[in-house]
């Protein structure tokens, strides 16, 4: 069974400072990681991905992937407010199937 | 990005009628996927498809059904509904190219059986 893990907080932070997430993934042959966002009664929506190891930015976002760890991670740096909402990882591994893989999601809160 | 449509997006209906949640997709993916999703609870694959004529069952039995005709559409339908298939359901779509299979999702289909 391929797990994928998350602690699901809350996680809770005030306005201004780094939201750290992480997500622990069972399979060492995953190859693609997702991170997505979703607000309460919306639908996901994607951030980023990444493949190789290392650190990916996109604006505030930057997704650290260690893939001898097993893990990857999601900062959001000057966290405001409207980041608010459950944060979803997906993996994708091998075999050729390429199903995503979802963990349950983090709650953040980023309070005034 | 993926330009997912579903229908309806909230529905109230009675128990025991038959009912089709329809989703296209405009952007030509071949695999398309149903999620099942409970408020404030962890995602469910119930059918995914690789492409026409292909459907599989994912992770969480459904009584539901599939069809996968057209590339585009990818309808799910129940039977008889019940109470206990009150839920969202989320369409989504992916394309294995260059993104790694990145998942698209539509805005989601709220069923209310009573």
């Amino acid at each position: 069974q391929k797990e994928v893990e998350q602690n699901s907080g809350p996680l809770s932070v005030p306005e201004g400072a780094i939201a750290s997430l992480n997500c622990t993934y069972s399979d060492r042959g995953s190859q693609s990681f997702f991170w997505y966002r979703q607000y309460s009664g919306k639908s996901p929506e994607l951030i980023m991905f990444i493949y190789s190891n290392g650190d990916k930015e996109d604006g505030r976002f930057t997704a650290q992937l260690n893939k001898a760890s097993q893990y990857v991670s999601l900062l959001i740096r000057d966290s405001q407010p409207s980041d608010s909402a459950t944060y979803l990882c997906a993996v994708t591994s091998s075999g050729g199937s390429y199903i995503p893989t979802f963990g349950r999601g983090t709650s953040l809160i980023v309070h005034p | 990005e993926a330009d997912i449509y579903q229908t309806p997006r909230y529905l109230v209906i009675g128990t025991g009628k038959k009912i089709t949640l329809e989703c296209s997709q405009t952007m030509g993916h071949d695999k398309m996927y149903w999620y099942q999703q409970d408020p404030g609870m962890e995602l469910h694959l119930i059918h995914y498809s690789y492409g026409v004529n292909s459907t599989e069952k994912g992770d969480l039995s459904s009584e539901s059904t599939v069809s996968r005709i057209r590339t585009e559409h990818f309808p799910l339908t129940l039977e008889s509904a019940r109470p206990s298939h009150t839920s969202q359901y989320l369409c989504a779509s992916s394309d294995p190219g260059g993104s790694g299979n990145t998942i698209y999702f539509g805005e989601g289909s709220w069923l209310t059986v009573v």
